[in-house]
Parts: C-alpha cells; sequence; structure tokens
C-alpha cells in the first residue's frame, strides 16, 4: 500500500524558515517524479514544486522560486521542502504527491499524502 | 504560463442528473496534458481523468473526460451523493503545472 506522510509543519514567523519532509512506502521511491502541492484555508489547490525520479531536474512556482527548495534522498524514501523567507501567503496544508507514471514521467498524482499544516504569523 | 478558468463555479444538480463542468486554458494544453481530481471535504485530492480522457484505476465509468487543445470537460453522468466535493483540473504540459480554481459540486 502506497504511503505519504509530510512532518515538519507548524507556526513560524514571516521571514523565517521550515523544512516539510514526507516520508515514502509502498512502492519503488526512486523510480517516481514527487512533488508539493499547497491549499491555503477555504481555498482551491496551487501546484508548489516539483522533482524528478533522480532529483536532476527540479520545477517551481513563480510564487516560490528563489525562496523554497524541494530535494529528495532516495537512500531513505524521503522528499523534503526547504522554505525560506516565509511570508504570510505561504500559510497552507501542504500535501506531498506522487507522480502517477515512470514510463511517462508527468506530474500528475495518483497518490497523495494527507497534508501538513504551515502557518506563517507573527 | 497557462492559467486554467473552471466553469461553473458551483454547480447544484440533484441525484441521476448529469453534471457538466468544464475547464478552459488560456493556450493549448500540449498533447491534451490535463488530468481531473475529486476533493471531498476533509480528504486529500483524488486522480479521476489524466491525458484528458483516460480514467484512472478504480474510477467508476459515469466519469468521463473529453476536450483538446484549450477546452476540457469532465462529465459526471447518473449523479451519486457521493459525488458532493470540489473537482479541479490541472495542465501538466508546461510548468508551471498549475491548477483551476475549482468547481464545487452541490447535490440537491
Amino acid at each position: 500500500e502506497v504511503q505519504l506522510l509530510e512532518s515538519g509543519g507548524g507556526l513560524v514567523q514571516p521571514g523565517g524558515s521550515l523544512r516539510l519532509s514526507c516520508a515514502a512506502s509502498g512502492f519503488i521511491f526512486s523510480n517516481y517524479g514527487m512533488s508539493w502541492v499547497r491549499q491555503a484555508p477555504g481555498t482551491g489547490l496551487g501546484w508548489v514544486s516539483a522533482i524528478s525520479a533522480t532529483g536532476g531536474t527540479t520545477f517551481y512556482a513563480d510564487s516560490v522560486k528563489g525562496r523554497f527548495t524541494i530535494s529528495r534522498d532516495n537512500s531513505k524514501n524521503t522528499l523534503s521542502l526547504q522554505m525560506n523567507s516565509l511570508r504570510a501567503e505561504d500559510t497552507a496544508l501542504y500535501y506531498c504527491a506522487k507522480y502517477f507514471s515512470i514510463t511517462s514521467p508527468r506530474p500528475f498524482f495518483d497518490y497523495w499524502g494527507q497534508g501538513i499544516l504551515v502557518t506563517v504569523s507573527s | 504560463e497557462i492559467v486554467l478558468t473552471q466553469s461553473p463555479g458551483t454547480l447544484s444538480l440533484s441525484p441521476g442528473e448529469r453534471a457538466t463542468l468544464s475547464c478552459r486554458a488560456t493556450q493549448s494544453v500540449g498533447s491534451n496534458y490535463l488530468a481531473w481530481y475529486q476533493q471531498k471535504p476533509g480528504q486529500a485530492p483524488r486522480l479521476l481523468i489524466y491525458d484528458a480522457s483516460s480514467r484512472a484505476t478504480g474510477i467508476p465509468d459515469r466519469f468521463s473526460g473529453s476536450g483538446s487543445g484549450t477546452d476540457f470537460t469532465l462529465t459526471i453522468s447518473r449523479l451519486e451523493l457521493e459525488d458532493l466535493a470540489v473537482y479541479y483540473c490541472q495542465q501538466y504540459g508546461t510548468s508551471p503545472f498549475r491548477f483551476g480554481q475549482g468547481t464545487k459540486l452541490e447535490i440537491k
């Protein structure tokens, strides 16, 4: 059974940093691209960042480029998101999501974690 | 950048009726790389449709996707109470891989 378990969320002041992690199990992690998607309270889904299976290719939404860094450790089946210079508008539930396909590795997602809440407030 | 606009914002229908949800892109979505997701209250999203018209594993055939280029449609035939949810489209042809703003489906 595929499982994605996010951790590392919490309350942080504006300008602060936070590192999210996603522990993956139930599939061959190193074969699949991964992504972070967020959802601010009461609003829709916002794609944040994606990373290829090897980690060699990364993508970012314009709103987080230069502030957030996505990475992965295939030896530990872990996806990470380092978030710096956090702003109030980064407040959201952050989901870890798995790419659907190995053979056509496009960033759409068949498995999602339950999400971890990040609150940016003074 | 491709921006997706979904309509209507809210759709209120009765069980057994047919729902038609629209997703329009500001430019052509390459290779029809468009997905639809269902998000029920308090839950993570669930993949329904990918590549505009392919159903994901375990999705009932009441759900179907169509369209190409800039205009895409999710159709839910024979609505059931459990279809109460917000539905999102997402393009994954070109970064940024944005989602639409969602259509809320209410069941009368």
